[in-house]
């Protein structure tokens, strides 16, 4: 149980273009979603928070315009980046949270590799 | 600010050894904390969750300890093989759910 998934699992763009990534959550309901970046050879760094419903709260210097997030269903939350740069290149990595689940824990997704070029 | 500090950043030893990670946390008002584990250009497994009224957890051939008054984690792993080769991160909860993740300890064990 607790599958999480992504698609693409990798994307190839052209610089100025937008992409979409999805993020599902398979055999449960997620309320809350969660995105994370991660460069090479470092740790995940927190984007943003989704939940169900309602807007998405950002991190300090994560820009809200660029990178889209929607989480319109229990089971699906998707992050656009938009007018995509070489430096937006990265490991985008999703995770989700159900309610039935008080000790907080988050799945994980596999991640999806964005390529600007 | 939560600060979470993993050493150490890198480890090699042979196959069949016992090692421990190490993780540090600045606040120690957490909720849980987590280990998990990363293969080169995948997602992430969580191998191990603590809760806050916790001292260990264990599942296999891993053992996870918590010390929250010291803000202190450690991850022992028993008899290590090849396939155990992989970076492990720690990451520590507190409230608004946010994961606030260690940068990793890069564990190569050599056959």
């Amino acid at each position: 149980g607790a599958v999480v998934s992504q698609h693409p699992s990798r994307v190839i763009c052209k610089s100025g273009t937008s992409v979409k990534i999805e993020c599902r959550s398979l055999d449960f309901q997620a309320t809350t979603m969660f995105w994370y970046r991660q460069f090479p050879k470092q740790s995940l760094m927190l984007m943003a928070t989704s939940n169900e419903g309602s807007k998405a709260t950002y991190e300090q210097g994560v820009e809200k315009d660029k990178f889209l997030i929607n989480h319109a269903s229990l089971t699906l939350s998707t992050l656009t980046v938009t007018s995509a740069h070489p430096e937006d290149s990265s490991f985008y990595i999703c995770s989700a949270r159900g309610d039935r689940d008080l000790a907080y824990e988050q799945y994980f997704g596999p991640g999806t590799r964005l390529t600007v070029t | 600010k939560q600060e979470v500090t993993q050493i150490p950043a890198a480890l090699s030893v042979p196959e069949g050894e016992n090692l421990v990670l190490n993780c540090s946390f600045t606040d120690s008002a957490i909720y849980n904390l987590q280990w998990f584990r990363q293969d080169p250009g995948k997602g992430l497994t969580s191998l191990l969750l603590i809760q806050s009224s916790q001292r260990e957890q264990t599942s296999g051939r891993l053992n996870a300890s918590l010390d929250k008054s010291s803000g202190r984690s450690t991850l022992y792993i028993a008899a290590s093989q090849p396939g155990d080769s992989a970076t492990y991160l720690c990451a520590v909860i507190q409230g608004a759910q946010k994961l606030v993740f260690g940068q990793g300890t890069r564990l190569t064990i050599n056959p």
